[in-house]
């Protein structure tokens, strides 16, 4: 079964400080890698997208890596604003068409404080 | 440009009445979905309509239907609401199905209680 594994669940960090945010998969065959943004009320909205052969993809402060060979893929943010509260949600898509193309994880809740 | 937009944005239900969700982008997409998005879990997908005229059950297809207006439009019904509904319902488009290189566009979600 394609599973997607975030962690943390939840994050409080200080403006201005970095944070990095993790995402496994075992999702197959694997075509891409997308982080979204959610905030509060509102759809998730994609940041990067990534596919096999790409290591590093970057948004403004937003930057993902994926490592293909053991499955796992980081978000960090840099220099962090009060407007990167919200949750960041990793979806793995397979090589497949159809309904099991996304698999989507549970998302890491991140509260920046002032 | 709206994107995706869904109504209500909020409802309350009574167990047993029914209700329909409303969604429509103006992207000239050809798919379309619906997800419920329940605390601690992914974004779960109930139904979906690769184009118009087709649709298609997803992962959590029990109790709801759905309807392909048109291109535009794709509606999801919950004939007899159950507490267990209670969810936050998102509406999303995409240019095709697939492989999913194709981006996904979310509606704002409409948030929906059944007591």
């Amino acid at each position: 079964k394609n599973q997607v594994e975030q962690s943390p669940q939840s994050l409080i960090i200080l403006e201005g400080k970095n944070c990095t945010l993790q995402c496994n998969y075992t999702v197959s065959p694997f075509s891409n890698l997308r982080w979204y943004k959610q905030d509060t009320g509102r759809g998730p909205v994609s940041l990067t997208i990534m596919t096999f052969s790409e290591n590093t993809k970057s948004n403004g402060r937003y930057t993902a890596t994926l490592d293909a060979d053991t499955k796992q893929s980081s978000l960090h943010i840099t220099a962090s604003q009060l407007s990167d509260s919200a949750s960041y949600i990793c979806v793995v898509s397979a090589k497949s068409t159809g309904r099991r193309a996304l698999t989507f994880g549970s998302g890491t809740r991140l509260q920046v404080q002032p | 440009n709206a994107g995706v937009t869904q109504t209500p944005k909020f409802q309350v239900l009574k167990t047993g009445q029914s209700m329909t969700l409303q969604c429509a982008q103006d992207m000239n997409h050809n798919s379309m979905y619906w997800y419920r998005q329940d605390p601690g879990m992914g974004l779960r997908l109930i139904y979906y309509s690769a184009s118009e005229g087709t649709t298609d059950k997803g992962e959590v297809p029990n109790g709801y239907n759905v309807s392909r207006l048109n291109k535009r439009e794709f509606s999801l019904r919950l004939e007899s609401a159950a507490p267990s509904q209670t969810s936050v319902y998102f509406c999303a488009s995409s240019e095709a199905l697939g492989t999913s290189n194709y981006g996904y566009t979310f509606g704002s979600g409409t948030r929906l209680t059944v007591v």
